[in-house]
């Protein structure tokens, strides 16, 4: 079946330094790749998402790649914070006419900015 | 501006006990979903819904009912609680599929279910 699959599952990197998630998905089809960030003790949030005519976006920090041949997503978070510590998931989206967009998450990368 | 708010946060069942999750968005959304959380596993689609009065079977449906009476709200039923279903769950909503612009999913805090 369809599956994400996302690495590392965990994180350590310096505050100011850069951190990269990467993420590959099975199904051809998708054409949403949202990121998500789960904060202790709540939801998770978008924080950024990609499509599939487009190869790059970027949102101050925060940056993400696709790579559709290879089914490849990747986020980059530079010049990290303390805030930025959290659990990161992936996923990707098709479209489907008469039911809901399935959407298949990543098992998550928790993020440790290290002050 | 709530969003989407679920209650309890948490809930502890004997197993064979029943208990209903409630989850309420004040965003006007069409879609609702559940979803549970895992270590390692992501998160899972439970049940669905497209519409008020609608709902439809996610990934992991068994042991799981649901009811969409109104649209605001989306209610997740266990009728007989087993150890398998300690999780948290995540309500979620969108205005529409989530592939559709300007529609992603707007998560709630989550409930901790412990089943013993």
């Amino acid at each position: 079946g369809e599956n994400v699959e996302q690495h590392p599952s965990t994180l350590s990197v310096q505050e100011g330094d850069s951190a990269v998630i990467k993420c590959t998905y099975s199904d051809s089809a998708s054409n949403y790749f949202p990121w998500y960030k789960q904060e202790l003790g709540k939801g998770p949030q978008l924080i950024i998402d990609i499509r599939s005519n487009v190869g790059e976006k970027k949102d101050q920090r925060i940056a993400v790649t696709l790579n559709k041949t290879a089914k490849h997503f990747s986020l980059h978070i530079t010049e990290t914070q303390p805030e930025d510590s959290a659990v990161y998931f992936c996923a990707a989206s098709r479209y489907q006419e008469t039911s809901y967009d399935k959407v298949i998450f990543g098992p998550g990368t928790s993020l440790s900015v290290i002050p | 501006n709530a969003g989407v708010t679920q209650t309890p946060k948490f809930r502890v069942l004997k197993t064979g006990q029943s208990m209903t999750l409630l989850c309420a968005q004040d965003m006007n959304h069409e879609y609702m979903y559940w979803y549970r959380q895992d270590p390692g596993m992501g998160l899972r689609l439970i049940h669905y819904s497209v519409g008020e009065g609608t709902t439809a079977k996610g990934e992991v449906p068994d042991g799981y009912n649901v009811s969409r009476l109104k649209k605001q709200n989306f209610l997740l039923g266990l009728e007989s609680a087993a150890p398998s279903q300690t999780s948290v769950y995540f309500c979620a909503s969108s205005y529409q599929g989530v592939s559709s612009y300007n529609s992603p999913l707007h998560f709630g805090n989550g409930t901790r279910l412990t089943v013993t």
